[in-house]
């Protein structure tokens, strides 16, 4: 079955810009992925579907800083212009039939 | 605007039973899918169940299988989750998440999640 790796934390300036990486398991490249962010004491929110080819649909009300890329296993979540409130928890997520599986998250610290 | 609200957690002793209830408003909740994934605290997300938009397929994580019952009622717009055989490990935030795409049978991503139900077993 499909497994997705993140890694633990991130860190970067306020201002700045961040790339998180999601990395699928090998074999896996074709799979589209969903990332998710969660911030602190707060459920989960759905930020955008990225597919293999690079194409992605964000959420409702998700700002333009955020962004999303693929390159073979790996999928990419950016974020420009790094706010306060964009310190949080980042998940991706994916699926096969009748299954669904979550990376571990990285934990994003905005400086 | 989508709305998903969890209800039913609380505390139960191990080996108990409890019932989680998802309402949902705002989409037409007979075309969609619904989940059930879990938080324990401080850790990460963990898919729990799925079931078909239409009821008619369920899935379960390794970890209820044989446990947890996933079911809904469309005519209500209500996703329920039956645990039964409760462990120390199930202790957990418990969201209510929506399928993105509409009848699809195949898999998908979440667009949407409730704010979450606790459930805590102890004794």
């Amino acid at each position: 079955q499909v497994v997705l790796t993140q890694s633990p934390s991130a860190s970067a300036s306020l201002g700045a810009s961040v790339k998180l990486t999601c990395t699928l398991s090998s074999g896996h490249s074709t799979y589209d992925i969903a990332w998710h962010q969660q911030q602190p004491e707060k459920g989960p929110r759905y930020l955008m579907n990225l597919k293999s080819d690079g194409s992605h649909n964000k959420g409702d009300g998700i700002p333009d800083r955020f962004s999303g890329s693929s390159s073979g296993t790996e999928r990419y979540l950016t974020i420009s212009s790094l706010q306060s409130e964009d310190e949080a928890d980042y998940y991706c997520q994916t699926w096969d039939p009748g299954f669904q599986v979550f990376g571990g998250g990285t934990k994003l610290s905005v400086l | 605007q989508v709305q998903l609200v969890e209800s039913g957690g609380g505390v139960v002793q191990p080996g108990g039973s409890l019932r989680l209830s998802c309402a949902a408003s705002g989409f037409t909740f007979r075309l969609y899918g619904m989940h059930w994934v879990r938080q324990t605290p401080g850790r990460g997300l963990e898919w729990v169940a799925l079931i078909w938009f239409d009821g008619s397929n369920d899935y379960y994580a390794d970890s209820v299988k044989g446990r947890f019952i996933i079911s809904r009622d469309n005519s209500k717009n209500t996703v329920f989750l039956q645990m039964s055989s409760l462990r120390a490990e199930d202790t957990a935030v418990y969201y209510c998440a929506k399928g993105a795409v509409p009848t699809v049978t195949t898999g998908d991503y979440y667009d949407s999640w409730g704010p979450g139900t606790l459930v805590t077993v102890s004794s």
